[in-house]
């Protein structure tokens, strides 16, 4: 079964600073991969998802993300953040339907906090 | 279109006593699954349903249970509650199983148990 790995449970970060924020997983085979924000107050919604190609996935918000498979990894990026991404960032990850020793359920990791100061 | 749509938003109950949570999803979607989501354990997954069959269930005590209805709306319930069981229960629904198109997220229900 899968995994997921958030390393860092809260970043604090300034206006216009670059993002990054790391996801690691745990699975041999070929997974699809998400990245889901939980704004205050508000239910979470998907940023953006990878299930094959192109390892640079866009997102919404001016987000974007790289799968790098030899290093089981999917970061969260944005060039430069603003107040209004103050949120929980979750990188979850499921194995598609049929996969030998995967599993169709999502699994998320424990989530990142971002906070932004104006 | 809207939302998927959970009842009730909150809920406050004793030990012991059982709950049961509501959920509808977005029109057309024919799996929905559930989280319980806590500070200390993020979201866990509890099961999901797909055309009224359970496809796939979590690592979660016989206490949890669900089902799904014919017009895609389903609900879990907990039976003898325990103070742990306190957390935001989320629903998601979406038109694959297994998330292949990503799941649409419901506000949650937060349950309380005193």
């Amino acid at each position: 079964a899968q995994s997921v790995s958030q390393h860092n449970h809260h970043v604090i970060l300034s206006e216009a600073a670059s993002l990054e924020l790391g996801c690691n997983y745990s699975y041999g085979g070929t997974v699809n991969l998400f990245w889901y924000v939980q704004y205050p107050g508000q239910h979470l919604q998907l940023l953006l998802k990878y299930f094959s190609g192109d390892p640079l996935v866009k997102g919404i918000k001016g987000f974007e993300a790289e799968f790098i498979k030899s290093k089981f990894s999917f970061n969260l990026r944005k060039p430069s953040v603003q107040w209004s991404d103050t949120a929980e960032y979750f990188c979850a990850v499921n194995a598609p339907t049929g996969a030998v020793g995967g599993n169709e359920k999502l699994t998320f990791g424990t989530g990142t906090r971002l906070t932004i100061i104006p | 279109k809207a939302g998927v749509t959970q009842t009730p938003r909150y809920l406050i109950k004793t030990r012991g006593q059982q709950v049961t949570l509501s959920c509808s999803p977005i029109s057309g979607h024919r799996s929905v699954s559930w989280y319980q989501q806590t500070p200390g354990q993020g979201l866990q997954f509890l099961f999901e349903y797909f055309s009224e069959t359970q496809r796939n269930k979590g690592n979660f005590p016989g206490r949890f249970s669900g089902r799904q209805f014919s017009n895609s709306r389903s609900e879990m319930n907990v039976s003898t509650l325990e103070l742990g069981d306190s957390a935001l229960y989320l629903c998601a629904s979406s038109w694959h199983y297994g998330a292949m198109d990503g799941y649409t997220f419901g506000s949650g229900t937060r349950l309380t148990v005193v």
